[in-house]
């Protein structure tokens, strides 16, 4: 039962163009969510989150939009660029879980130059 | 600094041999935990530990033991390795229990034959 879902294996953008990455969840009871950037032959590194009392929340590039209704999140990277290009894993948290978090497959971003 | 270090970094074992994958991290951090990652399957959390001398199980703890005798170390112990356990392995901590933001592990690539 995979209670967080990436539906894109993968994504390829233009340098200077919007990625937009997505993420589903089943789990009502998730009210964290983050995102975790791992480039090949390294551990995932904290990238962005968001807690389920907001919708939006943006840090230079990079900005979280969660929509509780939906169960869904995204994740837009503006401008991409290439050093972006890494797998992208969505994360969800609920009240009596913190740290241990329930990931997503992960979505591989390529950025062309 | 060196954060959460993993040893080794590569390994290929055969059916039923055992073995233990070390992690030790130096930032104090209360928590630590186990992940596994598979193609198009995300992380998955195999043990976790609140503290030392506090261990439990994750959603894919069979196969695998861990032990906490101090802050810094966190092993995970292979007892009889089977080819289902080949993956890649990362080690994870965070300051509490309720700190979504893991710091990883580079990771340990594991091949059983």
């Amino acid at each position: 039962d995979q209670q967080v879902k990436q539906n894109s294996p993968s994504l390829s953008v233009q340098e200077g163009r919007i990625s937009i990455l997505n993420c589903d969840y089943t789990n009502s009871m998730f009210d964290y969510f983050l995102w975790y950037k791992k480039y090949p032959a390294e551990g995932p590194t904290f990238l962005i989150s968001i807690s389920s009392i907001k919708d939006k929340n943006e840090d230079g590039r990079f900005t979280v939009f969660l929509n509780k209704s939906a169960k869904h999140l995204s994740l837009h990277i503006v401008p991409s660029q290439p050093g972006d290009s890494a797998v992208y894993f969505c994360a969800a948290s609920g009240k009596t879980s913190g740290s241990r978090l329930t990931f997503g497959e992960g979505t591989q971003l390529t950025v062309n130059p | 600094n060196a954060g959460v270090t993993q040893t080794p970094k590569f390994q290929v074992l055969k059916t039923g041999q055992s073995m233990t994958l070390q992690c030790a991290q130096d930032m104090n951090h209360e928590y630590m935990s186990w992940y596994r990652q598979d193609p198009g399957m995300g992380l998955r959390l195999i043990h976790y530990s609140v503290g030392a001398g506090i261990t439990d199980q994750g959603e894919v703890p069979n196969g695998y033991n861990v032990s906490r005798s101090t802050t810094e170390d966190f092993p995970l112990r292979l007892l009889s390795a089977a080819p289902s356990q080949t993956s890649v392995y990362f080690c994870a901590s965070s300051y509490r229990q309720r700190d979504e933001k893991l710091f990883f592990g580079s990771g340990t690539q594991l091949s059983v034959l």
